[in-house]
Protein backbone atom coordinates (compact mmCIF):
# COMPACT_ATOMS: atom_id res chain seq x y z
CA UNK A 1 0.00 0.00 0.00
CA UNK A 2 1.44 3.46 -1.09
CA UNK A 3 1.74 5.63 1.68
CA UNK A 4 2.96 8.50 -0.62
CA UNK A 5 0.82 9.06 -3.69
CA UNK A 6 1.18 10.83 -7.10
CA UNK A 7 -1.69 10.21 -9.32
CA UNK A 8 -0.42 12.08 -12.25
CA UNK A 9 2.22 10.19 -13.84
CA UNK A 10 3.12 13.47 -16.23
CA UNK A 11 2.02 17.05 -16.67
CA UNK A 12 2.37 19.06 -19.83
CA UNK A 13 2.46 23.01 -19.78
CA UNK A 14 2.53 25.89 -21.75
CA UNK A 15 5.86 27.74 -20.81
CA UNK A 16 5.24 30.90 -18.52
CA UNK A 17 2.04 29.21 -16.99
CA UNK A 18 1.53 27.81 -13.64
CA UNK A 19 2.61 23.89 -12.91
CA UNK A 20 0.79 22.39 -10.32
CA UNK A 21 1.67 18.84 -8.96
CA UNK A 22 -0.25 17.15 -6.38
CA UNK A 23 0.60 14.59 -3.58
CA UNK A 24 -1.31 12.76 -1.05
CA UNK A 25 -0.33 10.53 1.33
CA UNK A 26 -2.20 7.93 4.21
CA UNK A 27 -0.13 7.98 7.38
CA UNK A 28 -1.11 10.58 9.98
CA UNK A 29 2.05 10.57 11.17
CA UNK A 30 4.27 12.35 8.78
CA UNK A 31 4.98 15.61 9.49
CA UNK A 32 8.01 16.79 7.28
CA UNK A 33 7.31 16.85 3.42
CA UNK A 34 9.52 17.57 0.71
CA UNK A 35 9.69 17.66 -3.15
CA UNK A 36 12.85 16.61 -4.69
CA UNK A 37 13.69 16.69 -9.18
CA UNK A 38 15.09 14.49 -11.21
CA UNK A 39 16.73 15.17 -14.47
CA UNK A 40 17.29 11.46 -16.37
CA UNK A 41 21.22 10.02 -15.30
CA UNK A 42 21.41 12.32 -12.25
CA UNK A 43 20.50 11.46 -8.59
CA UNK A 44 16.93 13.41 -7.36
CA UNK A 45 18.08 16.89 -5.92
CA UNK A 46 16.18 18.80 -3.61
CA UNK A 47 13.65 21.39 -4.41
CA UNK A 48 12.03 22.62 -1.26
CA UNK A 49 10.41 21.20 2.02
CA UNK A 50 7.57 22.28 4.01
CA UNK A 51 6.72 21.02 7.80
CA UNK A 52 3.16 20.34 9.40
CA UNK A 53 3.13 23.83 11.31
CA UNK A 54 2.79 25.59 8.30
CA UNK A 55 0.34 25.68 5.28
CA UNK A 56 3.04 26.98 2.82
CA UNK A 57 6.78 27.38 2.31
CA UNK A 58 7.74 30.04 -0.74
CA UNK A 59 10.87 30.24 -2.62
CA UNK A 60 11.43 31.49 -5.65
CA UNK A 61 9.42 30.38 -8.11
CA UNK A 62 8.28 27.15 -6.28
CA UNK A 63 5.41 27.22 -3.59
CA UNK A 64 4.07 24.50 -1.03
CA UNK A 65 1.13 23.89 0.02
CA UNK A 66 0.17 21.83 3.06
CA UNK A 67 -3.56 20.81 3.61
CA UNK A 68 -3.27 18.54 6.57
CA UNK A 69 -6.70 17.92 7.19
CA UNK A 70 -6.84 16.30 3.56
CA UNK A 71 -3.30 15.16 3.30
CA UNK A 72 -2.66 16.63 0.34
CA UNK A 73 0.54 18.66 -0.49
CA UNK A 74 1.28 20.32 -4.01
CA UNK A 75 3.78 22.23 -5.44
CA UNK A 76 3.28 25.30 -7.89
CA UNK A 77 5.68 26.11 -10.22
CA UNK A 78 5.03 29.81 -11.46
CA UNK A 79 6.36 30.84 -14.57
CA UNK A 80 6.78 27.34 -15.52
CA UNK A 81 10.35 27.36 -17.64
CA UNK A 82 11.42 24.78 -19.90
CA UNK A 83 14.66 24.10 -17.84
CA UNK A 84 11.58 22.50 -15.23
CA UNK A 85 10.93 19.95 -17.31
CA UNK A 86 11.80 16.70 -15.03
CA UNK A 87 10.67 14.18 -12.91
CA UNK A 88 9.23 15.25 -8.97
CA UNK A 89 8.81 13.10 -6.47
CA UNK A 90 7.24 13.57 -3.56
CA UNK A 91 8.75 12.55 0.17
CA UNK A 92 7.58 12.40 3.61
CA UNK A 93 8.73 11.16 6.47
CA UNK A 94 8.05 10.99 10.48
CA UNK A 95 10.45 12.73 12.92
CA UNK A 96 12.05 10.35 14.94
CA UNK A 97 13.54 12.44 17.97
CA UNK A 98 15.07 14.62 14.76
CA UNK A 99 17.17 11.80 13.31
CA UNK A 100 16.61 10.20 10.33
CA UNK A 101 15.41 9.61 7.84
CA UNK A 102 13.21 6.96 6.27
CA UNK A 103 11.94 9.26 3.82
CA UNK A 104 9.17 7.93 1.73
CA UNK A 105 8.90 8.52 -1.99
CA UNK A 106 6.09 8.70 -4.28
CA UNK A 107 6.07 7.58 -7.52
CA UNK A 108 6.89 10.55 -9.18
CA UNK A 109 5.49 13.05 -12.19
CA UNK A 110 6.87 13.64 -15.46
CA UNK A 111 6.65 17.44 -15.87
CA UNK A 112 6.96 18.67 -19.92
CA UNK A 113 7.34 22.23 -20.24
CA UNK A 114 6.52 23.14 -23.66
CA UNK A 115 7.90 26.26 -25.16
CA UNK B 1 32.62 20.03 -7.25
CA UNK B 2 32.64 16.96 -4.96
CA UNK B 3 29.25 15.33 -4.97
CA UNK B 4 27.93 11.83 -4.54
CA UNK B 5 29.45 9.74 -6.58
CA UNK B 6 28.53 5.93 -7.36
CA UNK B 7 30.39 3.29 -9.03
CA UNK B 8 29.85 1.49 -11.36
CA UNK B 9 27.22 3.47 -13.10
CA UNK B 10 25.81 0.50 -15.04
CA UNK B 11 26.30 -3.30 -13.37
CA UNK B 12 24.88 -6.73 -15.80
CA UNK B 13 24.88 -9.72 -13.78
CA UNK B 14 23.48 -13.01 -14.24
CA UNK B 15 20.96 -14.48 -11.98
CA UNK B 16 22.55 -16.12 -8.85
CA UNK B 17 25.40 -13.68 -9.37
CA UNK B 18 27.15 -11.33 -6.22
CA UNK B 19 27.53 -8.12 -6.88
CA UNK B 20 29.26 -5.25 -4.83
CA UNK B 21 27.63 -1.54 -5.57
CA UNK B 22 29.94 1.74 -4.23
CA UNK B 23 29.08 4.95 -2.73
CA UNK B 24 31.36 7.78 -2.30
CA UNK B 25 29.77 10.46 -0.21
CA UNK B 26 30.05 14.05 0.30
CA UNK B 27 33.46 14.60 2.18
CA UNK B 28 32.47 14.81 5.89
CA UNK B 29 29.04 14.03 5.34
CA UNK B 30 28.49 11.52 8.16
CA UNK B 31 24.84 10.35 7.17
CA UNK B 32 24.75 7.89 4.45
CA UNK B 33 21.43 6.41 2.80
CA UNK B 34 21.24 3.64 0.23
CA UNK B 35 18.17 3.71 -1.90
CA UNK B 36 16.72 1.55 -4.49
CA UNK B 37 14.58 2.67 -7.29
CA UNK B 38 12.80 0.24 -9.17
CA UNK B 39 10.80 1.45 -12.98
CA UNK B 40 7.97 3.67 -12.38
CA UNK B 41 8.43 4.14 -8.78
CA UNK B 42 9.75 6.55 -6.20
CA UNK B 43 13.09 5.95 -4.51
CA UNK B 44 12.82 3.31 -2.13
CA UNK B 45 14.53 3.11 1.31
CA UNK B 46 17.03 0.74 2.16
CA UNK B 47 19.79 1.88 4.53
CA UNK B 48 21.12 4.49 6.39
CA UNK B 49 24.82 4.59 8.07
CA UNK B 50 25.62 7.35 10.96
CA UNK B 51 29.12 7.36 10.90
CA UNK B 52 30.18 3.48 10.50
CA UNK B 53 27.35 1.82 12.08
CA UNK B 54 24.10 0.78 10.51
CA UNK B 55 21.74 2.75 12.30
CA UNK B 56 18.14 1.94 10.32
CA UNK B 57 18.59 -1.06 8.08
CA UNK B 58 14.43 -1.32 7.69
CA UNK B 59 14.72 -1.10 4.72
CA UNK B 60 16.41 -3.72 3.20
CA UNK B 61 14.07 -6.53 1.73
CA UNK B 62 15.99 -9.79 2.64
CA UNK B 63 19.07 -10.89 3.68
CA UNK B 64 20.68 -11.37 0.59
CA UNK B 65 21.57 -7.53 1.13
CA UNK B 66 23.73 -6.46 3.04
CA UNK B 67 26.00 -2.77 3.39
CA UNK B 68 29.13 -1.89 5.06
CA UNK B 69 30.76 1.37 5.63
CA UNK B 70 34.06 0.43 7.23
CA UNK B 71 35.52 3.59 7.75
CA UNK B 72 32.57 6.00 8.04
CA UNK B 73 32.95 7.18 4.53
CA UNK B 74 32.96 4.96 1.13
CA UNK B 75 29.88 2.69 1.79
CA UNK B 76 29.58 -0.61 -0.19
CA UNK B 77 25.59 -2.07 -0.89
CA UNK B 78 26.53 -6.07 -1.40
CA UNK B 79 23.76 -8.16 -3.33
CA UNK B 80 24.17 -11.76 -2.75
CA UNK B 81 22.43 -14.95 -5.45
CA UNK B 82 20.96 -11.84 -7.73
CA UNK B 83 17.27 -12.15 -9.30
CA UNK B 84 15.68 -10.67 -11.95
CA UNK B 85 13.66 -8.44 -9.16
CA UNK B 86 16.73 -7.14 -8.35
CA UNK B 87 17.43 -5.00 -11.57
CA UNK B 88 16.64 -1.21 -10.39
CA UNK B 89 18.43 2.07 -9.94
CA UNK B 90 20.25 1.62 -6.40
CA UNK B 91 20.78 5.23 -5.41
CA UNK B 92 23.35 6.69 -2.62
CA UNK B 93 22.83 9.90 -0.78
CA UNK B 94 24.47 11.67 2.11
CA UNK B 95 23.74 14.39 4.69
CA UNK B 96 25.92 16.38 6.95
CA UNK B 97 24.31 14.77 9.79
CA UNK B 98 21.24 12.13 10.55
CA UNK B 99 18.45 14.78 10.41
CA UNK B 100 15.35 15.36 8.61
CA UNK B 101 16.16 19.18 8.17
CA UNK B 102 19.65 18.71 6.56
CA UNK B 103 19.61 18.07 3.15
CA UNK B 104 20.22 14.54 1.67
CA UNK B 105 22.33 14.87 -2.00
CA UNK B 106 21.99 11.93 -4.02
CA UNK B 107 24.49 10.22 -6.41
CA UNK B 108 23.90 9.41 -10.11
CA UNK B 109 22.92 5.90 -9.30
CA UNK B 110 24.07 2.39 -10.32
CA UNK B 111 21.75 0.32 -12.93
CA UNK B 112 21.65 -3.13 -12.08
CA UNK B 113 20.18 -5.50 -14.88
CA UNK B 114 20.23 -9.11 -13.22
CA UNK B 115 19.47 -11.36 -16.63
Amino acid sequence: DQQVKQNSPSLSVQEGRISILNCDYTNSMFDYFLWYKKYPAEGPTFLISISSIKDKNEDGRFTVFLNKSAKHLSLHIVPSQPGDSAVYFCAASALKDNYGQNFVFGPGTRLSVLP
Amino acid sequence: GAGVSQTPSNKVTEKGKYVELRCDPISGHTALYWYRQSLGQGPEFLIYFQGTGAADDSGLPNDRFFAVRPEGSVSTLKIQRTERGDSAVYLCASSLAPSTYNEQFFGPGTRLTVL
